[in-house]
């Protein structure tokens, strides 16, 4: 059964840094892209970075490039995502996704919620 | 950015109706298109992938058409545990981008 199960989130300051990770279960870590997809408070659903399989390459939306850092450990199955100068508009609920081999985003953690505020 | 359209915003029907939710891209996104359900606390999931290939374990009363701009996803026979917010999904181009869901109530 895939799992994939975030940690990492909680109040940080503007400013500040906070590292997301993803721990993966139930299938072969380096087979597959992965993902982050953000849901701030009672809004939609907001794609945030992506990364390849061998995490030789990145995508990122522009309002994160140059502040996160998707990432990606195939030998511990776990999969990061740095946020450096956090601003209140990144708060939010931020799950970790896995593409399948026709679809992406087939499988979704259960979120772990990042705030920002002073 | 290619944007996501959603109607209706909300939609109420009734159990056993046939319930149909539309999406409209701002340009051609050649049927790379998702759906996901999101119910109240829980994670989003995968119903519909690629306009129209409905993922392992989802009930068939869910399907999925469309081309170009426009798309919709339609359920045959609406039952209680299909009150949830629907999202559709393009992945035709960067940047990845979601619309801003049909909340379906019933009625």
């Amino acid at each position: 059964e895939v799992q994939l199960v975030e940690s990492g989130g909680g109040l940080v300051q503007p400013g500040r840094s906070l590292k997301l990770s993803c721990a993966a279960s139930g299938f072969t870590f380096s087979n597959y892209y992965m993902a982050w997809v953000r849901q701030a408070p009672t809004k939609g659903l907001e794609w945030v970075a992506s990364i390849t399989n061998s995490g030789g390459s990145t995508y990122y939306r522009d309002s994160v490039k140059g502040r996160f850092t998707i990432s990606r450990d195939n030998a511990k199955s776990t999969l990061y995502l740095q946020m450096d100068s956090l601003r209140s508009e990144d708060t939010a609920t931020y799950y970790c996704t896995r593409d399948d081999v026709a679809a992406l985003f087939a499988y979704w953690g259960q979120g772990t919620l990042v705030t920002v505020s002073s | 950015d290619i944007q996501m359209t959603q109607s209706p915003s909300v939609l109420s029907a009734s159990v056993g109706d046939r319930v149909t939710l539309n999406c409209k891209a701002s340009q051609n996104i050649n049927k790379y298109l998702n759906w996901y359900q999101q119910k109240l606390g829980e994670a989003p999931k995968l119903l519909i992938y690629n306009t129209n290939n409905l993922q392992t374990g989802i009930p068939s009363r869910f399907s999925g058409s469309g081309s170009g701009t426009d798309y919709t996803l339609t359920i045959s026979s609406l039952q209680p545990e299909d009150v949830a917010t629907y999202f559709c999904f393009q992945h035709n181009s960067w940047p990845l981008t979601f619309g801003s869901g049909t909340k379906l109530e019933i009625k």
